[in-house]
């Protein structure tokens, strides 16, 4: 069965202060793993797909990695905006577009 | 751009009764699905579609129909609402092994 895990829970950081989300992954075979931001009351909003180890991307002030186990959003000098809920998600290979999510992180970034 | 659009935004239901959560998309996607969000859990799949007039089961099927008539809709049907199926409905859509595009959900209350 594939599994994700997000940690921490939550996150509060001081703006500028850069820090790093975990995902911890198994699945039978990856196809992909994707990062989402949430913001209250509204539906997951796609940032990365990352699909093999080594990959990076980036976006702003956003970036993350993919090893064979975990994968990392890391967040470099935050401003309050990115405050939101930050979601993981694996693709099983063979399985479309079918996804299997962590619980997320909830980033707080105060003036 | 619309994107995905759900309908209702909020609804309250008594056990016993029924109700369809509308899901439409203007992205011409193939790939169609329905999760929900319940706090400390991962948003779970209840059903998807890999094009019009095929559905599946996902992980969290049970107490919902679904059908798939047109390639823009996918209706999530509640047969007989209970106290368990209180959660946030989303809708997601997208291309195969593409990223999913979500709606912005609905939050149905079960009493």
């Amino acid at each position: 069965e594939d599994q994700v895990t997000q940690s921490p829970e939550a996150l509060r950081l001081q703006e500028g202060e850069s820090s790093s989300l975990n995902c911890s992954y198994t699945v039978s075979g990856l196809r992909g793993l994707f990062w989402y931001r949430q913001d209250p009351g509204k539906g997951p909003e796609f940032l990365f797909t990352l699909y093999s180890a080594g990959e990076e991307k980036e976006k702003e002030r956003l970036k993350a990695t993919l090893t064979k186990k975990e994968s990392f959003l890391h967040i470099t000098a935050p401003k309050p905006e990115d405050s939101a809920t930050y979601l993981c998600a694996v693709q099983a290979a063979g399985t479309a577009s079918k996804l299997t999510f962590g619980t997320g992180t909830r980033l707080q970034v105060m003036l | 751009n619309a994107g995905v659009t759900q309908t209702p935004k909020f609804q309250v239901l008594k056990t016993g009764q029924s109700m369809t959560l509308q899901c439409a998309q203007d992205m011409n996607h193939e790939y169609m699905s329905w999760y929900r969000q319940d706090p400390g859990m991962g948003l779970r799949l209840i059903h998807y579609s890999v094009g019009a007039g095929i559905t599946d089961q996902g992980e969290v099927p049970n107490g919902y129909n679904v059908s798939r008539s047109t390639t823009e809709d996918f209706p999530l049907r509640l047969l007989s609402a209970a106290p368990s199926q209180t959660s946030v409905y989303f809708c997601a859509s997208s291309y195969a092994n593409s990223p999913l595009h979500f709606g912005n959900g609905t939050r149905l209350t079960v009493t």
